[in-house]
């Protein structure tokens, strides 16, 4: 089975310090994503990777960069959190699967509060 | 824009009852489709995918749909069990290995 891997289920942490969320996944997937969750709001992608230090903006990029020294892991940085930041974060992996298209995996989301 | 949607927010069924989900998508050039599981405070879980040259694909008590003369997409769910209540998302897959997700829809089984 596919498994992704994200550190920290859950964290509080204070306005304006230094976060960072690390994902790790076992499938030698070539692709890696962030996304937040949001009431209302669905899913919606912050940055992705398709190899070791390559990154790309989603379509809220905003307030966070990431970090992919080595193909399984993938690391969002929040470099000064703020309350709208408070959300849970998701990452997943993907590779090609047997129609040729991309088939996303999830890990189980971490549950970041600033307060 | 364009997106992916659902019909309805809440579906509320009965054990043993068959489930159908449903979601639009508007972007006539996707050409992949995933439908997710997401329990309460889990990730998303992959059940099933189609691509755009299929209209039906089969999986263990789930199938899905799709009609792309309406833009149609569904998810049914055979012998709907407790442990299938969960939020259910379809989304859409333009290429480039990004996701377009909808907002998901509730789905309650009552024993």
């Amino acid at each position: 089975d596919v498994k992704v891997t994200q550190s920290s289920r859950y964290l509080v942490k204070r306005t304006g310090e230094k976060v960072f969320l690390e994902c790790v996944q076992d499938m030698d997937h070539e692709n890696m994503f962030w996304y937040r969750q949001d009431p209302g709001l669905g899913l919606r992608l912050i940055y992705f990777s398709y190899d070791v230090k390559m990154k790309e903006k989603g379509d809220i990029p905003e307030g966070y960069s990431v970090s992919r020294e080595k193909k399984e892991r993938f690391s969002l940085i929040l470099e000064s959190a703020s309350t709208n930041q408070t959300s849970m974060y998701l990452c997943a992996s993907s590779f090609t699967g047997e129609m040729g298209t991309d088939t996303i995996y999830f890990g189980e989301g971490s549950w970041l509060t600033v307060v | 824009g364009e997106s992916v949607g659902l019909h309805l927010p809440t579906l509320s069924v009965q054990e043993g009852d068959n489930s159908i989900i449903n979601c639009a998508y508007s972007n006539s050039a996707s050409d992949y489709f995933i439908w997710y599981k997401q329990e309460s405070g889990k990730g998303p879980q992959f059940i099933i995918d189609i691509r755009s040259n299929m209209d039906k694909r089969q999986g263990q008590r789930v199938t899905v749909l799709l009609n792309k003369t309406v833009k149609h997409l569904s998810l049914q769910i055979a012998a709907t069990q407790p442990g299938d209540s969960a939020v259910y998302f379809c989304a859409e897959n333009l290429g480039y290995s990004t996701l377009t997700f909808g907002k998901g829809t509730m789905l309650l089984v009552s024993p």
